[in-house]
């Protein structure tokens, strides 16, 4: 069975901090990891994804990701937060095999303080 | 780019009603998806199809019957809604094993 685990529901912090998201999973096979963006009304947005290679993968809007296969972990960071980052977000993963199956966290609330 | 619809954006519905939720996209992309939202409980997967006319159950697929008849287009029916039941349902598509593009959701009232 596949699991992601995001462990922290909430996140508060102020304008300027920096921040990590923390997602593990359980999976026992080559998969790809993502992490998604859901503001306020809307649907999720794509955000960085990590399949091979360079174990830091840099996003949008100054976002970056750290896989770790020894803690089975994916966490997303940023240096400095604006007030617009606020948003719920999401980690996930997806099967390199056949169609797409993706499996999603219960997501993270971030909320960024002005 | 492209971009993902969904109609409507709220839907109210009686008990034991059946309900159509609908969505378009005009990326071209083969795989579209459905999942439900619950607060707290992030994204379950209801169905998702990999090409026009075919149908793939989700963990979710209970209650629920699927369409796709178009490849553009991606029908989600609830069979019998039930009281109290409030989530938002959310349409993808995708291309790519990692990255799938989300409608803006419709939102399920049940009175």
């Amino acid at each position: 069975t596949q699991t992601v685990s995001q462990s922290d529901a909430h996140v508060t912090v102020f304008e300027g901090d920096s921040v990590e998201l923390r997602c593990n999973y359980s999976y026992g096979g080559s998969i790809y990891l993502s992490w998604y963006i859901q503001h306020h009304g809307h649907g999720l947005q794509f955000l960085l994804k990590y399949y091979s290679g360079n174990p830091v993968v840099q996003g949008v809007n100054g976002f970056e990701a750290e896989f770790s296969k020894s803690d089975s972990s994916f966490h997303l960071r940023k240096a400095s937060v604006h007030w617009s980052d606020s948003a719920v977000y999401f980690c996930a993963v997806s099967a390199n095999t056949g169609y797409q199956n993706f499996y999603f966290g219960k997501g993270t609330s971030l909320t960024v303080i002005p | 780019g492209g971009i993902i619809t969904q109609t409507p954006k709220f839907l109210i519905g009686q008990e034991g009603q059946k309900l159509t939720l609908k969505c378009q996209q005009n990326f071209n992309h083969d795989t579209m998806y459905w999942y439900r939202q619950d607060s707290g409980k992030g994204l379950r997967l209801i169905y998702y199809s990999i090409t026009e006319n075919d149908l793939q159950k989700g963990d979710l697929s209970e209650g629920y019957d699927a369409s796709r008849e178009k490849k553009s287009s991606f029908s989600l029916t609830v069979t019998s809604a039930q009281k109290n039941e409030m989530a938002v349902f959310l349409c993808a598509s995708s291309i790519r094993a990692y990255e799938q593009y989300f409608g803006p959701g419709t939102r399920l009232t049940v009175l």
